[in-house]
């Protein structure tokens, strides 16, 4: 099982700019999550899935859209780049994403927006 | 809304010893999940120690043990016989029954293990 994979690991953008973050996992999980991490605050829940079909927004979604079209794929998409979007994005997957489930993390996105 | 608070931002340990990484969260329910992350330097989350709110007894894996105690929302993380490996970012994390989909992470500590 390759886990979960994101790419790329990084990346810069242009303020103004449109990208995807592509995320996959091979796990059957039916939760995916989106994460940012930044220094001071921890990792904020950006949007998440419980299933193919199924979004719904987390903590910090503003800027950020998402879509599950498949078990597998959980891609983000920035559709204009600002420098605060300037961060570490994690995906991540499990099996439920309730009770004490564990969620596994892919290796990160660093994104830098100028 | 649920908050977790970590109040160490940095914490040195010697090889060898022993080091208690703090959490507090706030929350009105009484039942719930609470979660220790490491982060290493290679930045992969792994799962370190998890606990449930309605088991007293604290949860142990190998040389990590927390320490929980609901009534003061507390959950202290205790890792023994510390190793270089264990330098890293450790984060505390609350998950919900009632909004079980999210789960809230503290600002984390950054432990430093010194040989």
């Amino acid at each position: 099982n390759a886990g979960v994979t994101q790419t790329p690991k990084f990346q810069v953008l242009k303020t103004g700019q449109s990208m995807t973050l592509q995320c996959a996992q091979d796990m059957n999980h039916e939760y995916m999550s989106w994460y940012r991490q930044d220094p001071g605050m921890g990792l904020r829940l950006i949007h998440y899935s419980v299933g193919a079909g199924i979004t719904d927004q987390g903590e910090v979604p503003n800027g950020y859209n998402v879509s599950r079209s498949t078990t597998e794929d959980f891609p983000l998409r920035l559709l204009s780049a600002a420098p605060s979007q300037t961060s570490v994005y994690f995906c991540a997957s499990s099996y439920t994403g309730r009770g004490s489930d564990e969620q596994f993390f892919g290796p990160g996105t660093r994104l830098t927006v100028l | 809304a649920q908050t977790v608070t970590q109040s160490q931002p940095e914490m040195s340990v010697q090889e060898a010893e022993t080091v208690t990484l703090s959490c507090t969260y706030d929350t009105s329910e009484s039942d719930y999940y609470l979660f220790w992350y490491k982060q290493p330097p290679s930045r992969q989350m792994i799962l370190v120690i998890r606990q449930e709110a309605y088991k007293q007894q604290n949860a142990t894996e190998n040389r990590f043990s927390v320490n929980f105690q609901k009534a003061a929302k507390s959950f202290s993380l205790k890792i023994s016989d510390s190793q270089l490996g264990d330098a890293a970012m450790y984060f505390c994390a609350y998950r919900s029954v009632e909004y079980g989909n999210k789960l809230v992470f503290g600002a984390g500590t950054i432990l430093r293990v010194k040989s």
